[in-house]
């Protein structure tokens, strides 16, 4: 069974302030690291998929980095807005298994 | 494009009860995953399709829980008898490529399954 960590489990921050959350895996046999944001009551949302060390994607205030050979990718948020409280969930993706195995997500709320 | 269409939104059985879920994938999508995800955790693949053939079904627990995928578009997923540990929400995702492609899941809303 795979080991993806994520940290922090929930944080709030106030609106502007910018954040970051950590999402950990095996650094063997690398293939994909996906994030996704999952509002209350919605289907969760693909953010982005990393494949490359030395990965930067940005869309928008959300941007992610990802480093395959310490195993670890970080999600960052500028300037927290109320509408970004989600769950952010990380899935890896081992090459041989090619299934995704996701973390248990890190519960963010920005307070108004 | 249309999203992935789950029903029902919300369940509520008693244990030992049957309960099934159906899902529609987006057109076109050849990949459909049930999820499970129990509160606090993350997202558990019950069961990976590809077209109607199955990828990985080595997490479904197999003296309780079925799922088909017949012609390759929509897909059920049934639990029978249902135990308490069941209660959880129930994800249906789609992705347009195959295995070892790279594409995102396109999920639906849920079915949240309560056990009593």
């Amino acid at each position: 069974i795979l080991n993806v960590e994520q940290s922090p489990q929930s944080l709030h921050v106030q609106e502007g302030d910018s954040t970051n959350f950590t999402c950990s895996f095996p650094s063997s046999n690398f293939y994909a690291l996906h994030w996704y944001r999952w509002e209350t009551a919605k289907s969760p949302k693909a953010l982005f998929v990393m494949t490359l060390n030395g990965d930067e994607k940005k869309k928008g205030r959300i941007s992610a980095t990802l480093n395959t050979k310490e195993g670890y990718s970080y999600l960052y948020i500028k300037g927290s807005q109320p509408e970004d409280s989600a769950t952010y969930l990380c899935a890896f993706m081992k090459g041989s298994a090619r299934q995704l195995t996701f973390g248990s997500g890190t519960q963010l709320t920005v307070l108004p | 494009e249309a999203g992935v269409a789950q029903s029902p939104r919300y369940k509520i059985i008693e244990k030992r009860q049957s309960v099934a879920f159906w899902c529609n994938p987006i057109s076109g999508h050849a990949t459909l995953y049930w999820y499970q995800q129990i509160l606090g955790q993350g997202p558990k693949l019950l069961i990976q399709f590809q077209n109607n053939g199955v990828v990985d079904d080595s997490q479904l627990p197999k003296d309780r829980f079925s799922a088909e995928r017949l012609k390759g578009v929509d897909s059920t997923l049934k639990i029978q008898p249902a135990k308490l540990e069941d209660s959880a929400v129930y994800l249906c995702a789609s992705s347009a490529g195959t295995q070892g492609q790279n594409s995102p899941l396109h999920f639906g809303n849920g079915t949240r399954l309560t056990v009593t």
